[in-house]
């Protein structure tokens, strides 16, 4: 079974700056997919970004992007200019073969004035 | 497009009942999943349906059963409600491998 770790219960960041959440992942597949999700307070779940492993070059959604590194099992994302909007919790989730998607445990991030 | 609804949005159950969480998507999606999510803690899948007719478990099945006789509907049946099943459910779709898309929730409590 595939094992998803966000090792990050909680960080902070100064609005404008950057800030990178972790996320490691535990698989013996070699093609597979990885998302971020980003959860505010409504409990509404929206995706932020996706990556497909077969891919080398990370993917990028305007501020937002990943450090995908397969070998490691990492896939980091990075929040660049960070905004109030981005306060929300934020999950990685794994997405095997079989189309089965699980999810880590999730990081709060807080944006501070 | 409704997308993925959800009924009820809450529900207040005693120990050793059971309900049905319904869940509808009208976006033709192939996939549907059944997650739970505690207090402060990450989505655990339940149960996951690759089409009508199939379904699988997921990472904590027990106490739990679902079915899939279309397209649209996933519903998830809840049998001898216990105190540890008091949580937040989300359905979500999605077809092949893009962004799936989840419900509003139920949040489900059980005295």
């Amino acid at each position: 079974a595939q094992t998803v770790t966000q090792s990050q219960p909680e960080m902070s960041v100064q609005e404008a700056e950057t800030v990178t959440l972790s996320c490691t992942y535990d698989t013996s597949e070699s093609d597979y997919y990885l998302f971020w999700y980003k959860q505010p307070p409504s409990r509404q779940m929206i995706l932020v970004i996706r990556q497909e492993a077969y891919k080398q070059q990370n993917a990028t959604e305007n501020r937002f992007s990943v450090n995908f590194q397969k070998a490691a099992k990492s896939f980091s994302l990075k929040i660049s200019d960070s905004q109030l909007g981005d306060a929300a919790m934020y999950f990685c989730a794994y997405n095997n073969a079989g189309n089965m998607l699980t999810f880590g445990g999730g990081t709060r991030l807080m944006v501070k004035p | 497009n409704a997308g993925v609804t959800q009924t009820p949005k809450f529900r207040i159950l005693k120990i050793g009942q059971s309900m049905t969480l319904q869940c509808t998507q009208d976006m033709n999606h192939n996939y549907m999943y059944w997650y739970r999510q505690d207090p402060g803690m990450g989505l655990k899948l339940i149960y996951y349906s690759v089409g009508a007719g199939i379904t699988d478990k997921g990472e904590v099945p027990n106490g739990y059963n679902v079915s899939r006789s279309t397209t649209e509907d996933f519903p998830l049946r809840l049998e001898l409600a216990a105190p540890s099943q008091t949580s937040v459910y989300f359905c979500a779709s999605r077809y092949g491998l893009t962004e799936a898309f989840f419900g509003q929730g139920t949040r489900l409590t059980v005295v």
